[in-house]
């Protein structure tokens, strides 16, 4: 497609539920990153992928969140045993090669519930 | 380590008025400078950016000036439109070296709404 797209673009799930969340980058572009928002907490990093590796997971918050690359497109991240402080729209973004000064662009997201 | 602090909103401006949202950061390095903007429903859309020091980034009739003596990225726009109503995030990265990605970031968002 032309853009970032996720999936699912909502999902509500019971606390202590594992949940997967997919992203499939802009076509070409070799570097993915995770961002989580939420209201507290504003914009926050997760995780950055240079085609299959992850240089850089310093964001994730937990030992429950994990994310995988594969193919050096589609990424996956999942959260374990989820909690409600999970709940938050994750945002995934690319950009066509690594470097500070290329931008980034954003799917919509997912917005997670945790009940 | 860096951060970024934007004006505290939200802002509420007429058609046609001038706006500023201003926005200082930190960094230890030479950071590339971005404006994104947030519709209602929708995901983070570039808006303009800067890579060095006196760089001028436009877009859609908003610009931003890359201040590295004020250590500044403020955003101006001369006449707002009610379709300029949303949520603009200031954000930086780190530019360590050009094999490197680097991280977003984000200012706390500020709302902005426009009347007709």
């Amino acid at each position: 497609g032309a853009g970032v797209s996720q999936s699912p673009s909502n999902k509500v799930t019971e606390k202590g539920k594992d949940v997967e969340l997919r992203c499939d980058p802009i076509s070409g572009h070799t570097a993915l990153y995770w961002y989580r928002q939420s209201l507290g907490q504003g914009l926050e990093f997760l995780i950055y992928f240079q085609g299959n590796s992850a240089p850089d997971k310093s964001g994730l918050p937990s030992d429950r969140f994990s994310a995988e690359r594969t193919g050096g497109s589609v990424s996956t991240l999942t959260i374990q045993r989820t909690q409600q402080e999970d709940s938050a729209v994750y945002l995934c973004a690319s950009s066509s090669r690594p470097g500070g000064n290329q931008p980034q662009h954003f799917g919509d997201g997912t917005r997670l519930s945790i009940l | 380590g860096d951060s970024v602090t934007q004006m505290e909103g939200p802002v509420t401006l007429s058609e046609e008025a001038f706006l500023t949202i201003n926005c200082t950061y930190t960094a230890t390095g030479y950071p590339s400078l971005f404006w994104y903007v947030q519709y209602p429903g929708e995901g983070l859309q570039l808006l303009l950016k800067a890579t060095k020091a006196d760089d001028k980034g436009s877009n859609k009739g908003f610009e931003a000036t890359y201040r590295k003596e004020t250590t500044s990225f403020h955003l101006e726009k001369g006449s707002v439109q009610v379709s300029d109503s949303a949520v603009y995030f200031c954000a930086l990265s780190e530019v360590w070296e050009e094999t490197s990605g680097s991280r977003l970031t984000f200012g706390e968002g500020t709302q902005l709404t426009v009347n007709p």
